[in-house]
């Protein structure tokens, strides 16, 4: 998993099998959350957003889960493929606030092998 | 729309050079954020705008680099004088809202030798 402040993890798995990957958010009054998806030499593409008064949010062939008690926030990949792979990053966000301050976490390699 | 659009895609310089990295943010987003991205820290926020103000700088490491965005579909990040610790890669991301998700740009590779 991941977690802001440590190394950048990474995820191996198998084309067509589900990936999940994890990140540990810090602020407890961040109330909208976004995965990014990073490929080489581009920026970061959105994926899937979701807000702290949801658990669940599905899109297509990804789901995102919230678990606010502890702060955990999951991107589960249904049926990988090779153009999959790239680096996935959660993002927090405090908009009840003034300040608008998406925060990003060190992110997860995901190599997907055909 | 072609999304956000930044220039130059490289570039290379000599420390002490200024630096005036260039973006076009997408129509109608109200915000626009500069971020950097480096191995070691990941991701930074250095300054967002709303409306073509700067609300928070917090995040501009030091008085070396600016930030201006001259009106809605324009905004520059100077870095003046540049040094090797700057090289990174800087993005450009707009947003329509605050608390919506906000779309990046394909980013500057700077580096100073």
């Amino acid at each position: 998993g991941e977690s802001v402040g440590l190394h950048l993890p990474t995820l191996s798995v198998q084309e067509g099998d589900n990936s999940i990957i994890n990140c540990a958010y810090s602020n407890s009054a961040s109330d909208y959350f976004i995965w990014y998806k990073q490929e080489s030499g581009k920026g970061p593409q959105f994926i899937i957003d979701i807000r702290s008064n949801m658990d669940k949010r599905q899109g297509q062939r990804v789901t995102v889960l919230l678990n606010k008690t502890v702060k955990h926030l999951s991107l589960q990949i249904a049926a990988t493929q090779p153009g999959d792979s790239a680096v996935y990053f959660c993002a927090e966000n405090n908009s009840g606030g003034s300040n608008y301050k998406l925060t990003f976490g060190k992110g997860t390699l995901l190599t997907v092998n055909p | 729309d072609a999304g956000v659009i930044q220039s130059p895609r490289h570039e290379v310089t000599e420390m002490g050079q200024e630096v005036t990295l260039r973006c076009k943010p997408i129509s109608g987003h109200d915000y626009l954020f500069w971020y950097r991205q480096t191995m070691m820290r990941g991701l930074e926020l250095l300054i967002y705008f709303n409306n073509n103000v700067p609300i928070d700088d917090s995040g501009m490491p030091e008085d070396r680099f600016s930030a201006k965005m001259p009106n809605a579909s324009f905004s520059t990040l100077k870095i003046q004088p540049s040094e090797p610790r700057d090289s990174a890669v800087y993005f450009c991301a707009s947003s329509r809202t605050g608390d919506t998700e906000a779309f990046f740009g394909q980013g500057t590779r700077l580096t100073v030798v």
